[in-house]
């Protein structure tokens, strides 16, 4: 058990329909990734918070969005849900947001599976 | 694109044999992180290299980073069914100032009794 928690776990939806991921960081941490996991793309990073601000920004699609709350949890949202949103989504936390070091070492949650239909 | 290239893409030995799993880039990285991922849960990390040339040790796990902090590679001795998963490495480029993991696409091993 890693320390990271993730809801949902499974989450079915339709087409069009949005949806809010959440995620509670391991105790301590500061900074919280979101990353999206398919077969044919592999982990892709989407996004890193660092206390509450935006500091890192991957391939994230306009349709998803994310925030990092005063309590240090964080919500990924996905609108306008399409076939291919369908995926893993995990979420990781560290300590810091930066530099190398066990400071940085990131740890994964369990995951939310999403399937659009 | 993955910046990070991981060879073989799959591995199956039977109980007992050494593998070796090989992660190269023309990039540079801060650190590198490996990771083993079991279907359908969150990859768990094994370990952090930092230094050029570092070799760590991890039970019958050895890590080593390559001099030029381009390349990785994991050896396992005497592979156990319980090694079996999906064998990550990741990186931080170095000019990634925060966090911004980049994934290879893995290594699967199956590990046979």
């Amino acid at each position: 058990d890693s320390g990271v928690t993730q809801t949902p776990k499974h989450l079915i939806t339709a087409t069009g329909q949005r949806v809010t991921l959440r995620c509670s960081p391991r105790s301590g941490d500061l900074s919280v990734y979101w990353y999206q996991q398919s077969l044919d793309q592999g982990l892709q990073f989407l996004i890193q918070y660092y206390n509450g601000e935006e500091r890192a920004k991957g391939n994230i699609l306009e349709r998803f969005s994310a925030q990092q709350f005063p309590d240090l949890h964080s919500e990924l949202n996905l609108s306008s849900l399409e076939l291919g949103d369908s995926a893993l989504y995990f979420c990781a936390s560290s300590v810091v947001g930066g530099g190398t070091g066990i400071m940085n070492e990131q740890f994964f949650g369990p995951g939310t599976r999403l399937t659009v239909l | 694109t993955q910046l990070l290239e991981q060879s073989p893409q799959f591995l199956s030995i039977q109980e007992g044999e050494n593998l070796t799993v090989y992660c190269n880039s023309s990039s540079v990285f801060s650190s590198l992180q490996w990771y083993r991922q079991e279907p359908g849960e969150g990859p768990v990390l094994l370990v952090t290299v930092v230094t050029g040339g570092e070799v760590k040790k991890l039970k019958r796990l050895t890590f080593q980073f390559g001099d030029a902090r381009k390349d990785s590679s994991l050896h396992i001795t005497a592979a156990q069914p319980g090694d079996t998963g999906l064998y990550l490495c990741a990186g931080v480029g170095q000019t990634d100032s925060w966090g911004k993991l980049q994934f290879g696409a893995g290594t699967q091993v199956v590990v046979t009794p």
